[in-house]
């Protein structure tokens, strides 16, 4: 059972270009999402999702895309990278759509766009 | 609206003194109560919670919280430090009618030093 597995650890990519950054769970949880966690700033949710073809925005999703083919998989798609998207990424999940239940984080992803 | 407030950003404390690291939420509404930590380079995880029953919340790695409503309080507490609880510790409340939505503090920094 490997949990919440992202890829890649570390990237860095020059402004205008484009990447997806890759999340997978193995608990067959249905509620997914992305957070950015930025110095001061704490965690900030960019897109989330409840389910297999339902996604849904956070707080700060410009610039970001989502999709939810399967229950396992949830990427994140950066369109045109930009120094203000420069974070760590953090892909979470759940059983249910609900905060009573816990929320299993992988290890992050560190951007830097230049 | 409901906010979290992390009255400390950084906390040094030495190898098996005691620590309390403090949070205090705003909300008109029942709420639902969170501590996560984050240890160096590694995702959230899950250190206790609070739904109902006993104010007294007991986790993992010998971390206590109480839930204080009138002063609308989760302080989480340690009677003994060590080195490898130093970490990132986030407090997160969410509505407890609507518990959709995780409001997150913007963390305390545990630095344990020998």
């Amino acid at each position: 059972n490997a949990g919440v597995t992202q890829t890649p650890k570390f990237q860095v990519l020059k402004t205008g270009q484009s990447m997806t950054l890759q999340c997978a769970q193995d608990m067959n949880h249905e509620y997914m999402s992305w957070y950015r966690q930025d110095p001061g700033m704490g965690l900030r949710l960019i897109h989330y999702s409840v389910g297999a073809g339902i996604t849904d925005q956070g707080e700060v999703p410009n610039g970001y895309n989502v999709s939810r083919s399967t229950t396992e998989d949830f990427p994140l798609r950066l369109l045109s990278a930009a120094p203000s998207q420069t974070s760590v990424y953090f892909c979470a999940s759940s059983y249910r759509d609900s905060h009573t239940d816990t929320q299993y984080f992988g290890p992050g992803t560190r951007l830097t766009v230049l | 609206a409901q906010s979290v407030t992390q009255l400390d950003s950084q906390v040094p404390v030495f190898e098996e003194a005691p620590v309390e690291l403090r949070c205090n939420y705003s909300s008109s509404v029942s709420v639902y109560l969170f501590w996560y930590v984050q240890y160096p380079n590694q995702g959230l995880q899950l250190l206790l919670k609070y739904l109902s029953g006993s104010t007294l919340v007991k986790g993992i790695n010998g971390f206590e919280a109480e839930f204080n409503k009138s002063q609308t309080s989760f302080h989480l507490r340690k009677p003994s430090v060590h080195i490898s609880d130093t970490a990132e510790y986030f407090c997160a409340v969410t509505d407890a009618g609507n518990n959709r939505k995780l409001i997150w503090g913007l963390g305390t920094s545990l630095a344990v030093n020998p």
